[in-house]
């Protein structure tokens, strides 16, 4: 019954420094996505996976590097964290193209 | 490319009164469309969505939407608030043969005793 996971929910950590937030879904879904939510700005998408060892940039990916070697896991890298990264990051997964997405809880992300 | 236009950053309404969030779109091609909403310190829930069968879409907690293709338009209504019904409103646009979404950059309604 756990359906999309997110971790951490929170984090603090420091300009420079490697980030990784972590996703899983458990319904084997084929299409996975990561946005970022910033005041004013809504969600935007920073880079989406149509299934495993295939993944596409999205509005956003600078700055960001993302992988999939299995179906129900999609990290999303902060490789230097900068501070214009703070923001909360959801984690989304569609069984198809065309599909409702479903969304993770979320993590917060603080770069100072 | 697409895009998605929320009037109004802040929808104030009293317990009772009427809901009306609105969501206009640009397409060159038919649409599907989505609303979620966000309560705080929560992922994104579906609300509804249309995808070019009834132009009425009825969704939960009472929300329901208009497909109005001459004024691409899909309003979000709600005919008497509730205090629960406090949270973000989020409208989304898709598009066949696409995977990804479009959303809009919301709306929080707030809700009044």
């Amino acid at each position: 019954d756990a359906g999309i996971t997110q971790s951490p929910r929170y984090k603090i950590t420091e300009t420079g420094r490697q980030v990784t937030l972590m996703c899983h879904q458990t319904w084997s879904h084929s299409y996975m996505f990561w946005y970022r939510q910033d005041l004013g700005h809504g969600l935007r998408l920073i880079y989406y996976s149509a299934a495993a060892d295939i993944t596409d940039k999205g509005e956003v990916p600078d700055g960001y590097v993302v992988s999939r070697s299995k179906t129900e896991n999609f990290p999303l890298t902060l490789e230097s964290a900068t501070r214009s990264q703070t923001s909360v990051y959801f984690c989304a997964s569609t069984p198809g193209a065309e599909g409702t997405q479903y969304f993770g809880p979320g993590t917060r992300l603080l770069v100072l | 490319a697409q895009s998605v236009t929320q009037l109004g950053s802040h929808v104030s309404v009293s317990e009772g009164a009427l809901v009306l969030l609105r969501c206009n779109y640009s397409s060159s091609v038919p649409p599907y469309l989505f609303w979620y909403v966000q309560y705080p310190n929560q992922g994104l829930q579906l609300l509804l969505k249309y995808t070019s069968a009834a132009t009425l879409v009825k969704g939960i907690n009472g929300f329901e939407a208009e497909f109005k293709k001459s004024e691409t338009s899909f309003h979000l209504t709600k005919p008497s608030a509730h205090m629960s019904d406090a949270a973000e409103y989020f409208c989304a646009v898709g598009y066949s043969g696409y995977s990804t979404l479009t959303f809009g950059k919301g709306t929080m309604l707030l809700v009044s005793p």
